[in-house]
């Protein structure tokens, strides 16, 4: 069984503050791995990738991978009050009749920054 | 990225009855997906739909319960048939692609309440 574990939160943290959100997976065949965005009532949106250990910058988002640990982490940097939202990390399930497409989701962390 | 919509984008249906859910695409794909997120719950693959072939159901979802239509590269239809209330979720569809090639990117979705 293909696992991907997130704390459920809810995080909260103050405007301003960098929000560290953590996840980690089972399968060490994996070698993609996504973090999306969700609001409460909307469809989830793809904010940050990773395919290579280290560290992935995109604006105010940091996402780490270290594959010898199973793990990978998604940095929010002087976090917004609309960065509110739930946090979903994926990996890709590599053994799937689907290639590398078929992503397992972890449950989400919610995530609350306090004006 | 591809533009994905989703019909209907909610729906309220009686007990026994069934549904079809429709996703269209602004180009066409090969592959699509099918989730499901319960409510509270993160997102659970249902099937892939490849045009041309049959669907391949993860376990737990069999094809007498969610019939699945690919009938050309831009649209899919996902049909909840004899539901009941643990079907109320919202039904997801999604499609790979994106700068890396492995990413993938969300419908609208379509929340499903049945009574």
């Amino acid at each position: 069984q293909k696992e991907v574990e997130q704390n459920s939160g809810p995080l909260s943290v103050p405007e301003g503050a960098i929000a560290s959100l953590n996840c980690t997976y089972s399968d060490r065949g994996s070698q993609s791995f996504f973090w999306y965005r969700q609001y409460s009532g909307k469809s989830p949106e793809l904010i940050m990738f990773i395919y290579s250990n280290g560290d992935k910058e995109d604006g105010r988002f940091t996402a780490q991978l270290n594959k010898a640990s199973q793990y990978v982490s998604l940095l929010i940097r002087d976090s917004q009050p609309s960065d509110s939202a739930t946090y979903l990390c994926a990996v890709n399930n590599p053994h799937s009749g689907a290639g590398s497409y078929q992503l397992t989701f972890g449950k989400g962390t919610k995530l609350s920054v306090i004006p | 990225s591809a533009v994905i919509s989703q019909k209907p984008s909610r729906d309220i249906c009686q007990r026994g009855t069934s549904l079809t859910i429709q996703c269209q695409v602004d180009s066409q794909v090969t592959m699509m997906f099918w989730y499901r997120q319960q409510p509270g719950q993160s997102l659970t693959l249902i099937a892939t739909a490849n045009q041309g072939s049959e669907a391949t159901y993860e376990s737990g979802f069999v094809i007498d319960k969610f019939p699945i239509s690919r009938p050309n590269l831009t649209f899919s239809t996902l049909t909840v048939s004899n539901m009941s209330p643990e079907d109320s979720s919202i039904y997801l569809c999604s499609l790979p692609g994106g700068v890396g090639g492995n990413e993938q990117f969300f419908g609208p979705g379509t929340r499903l309440t049945v009574l």
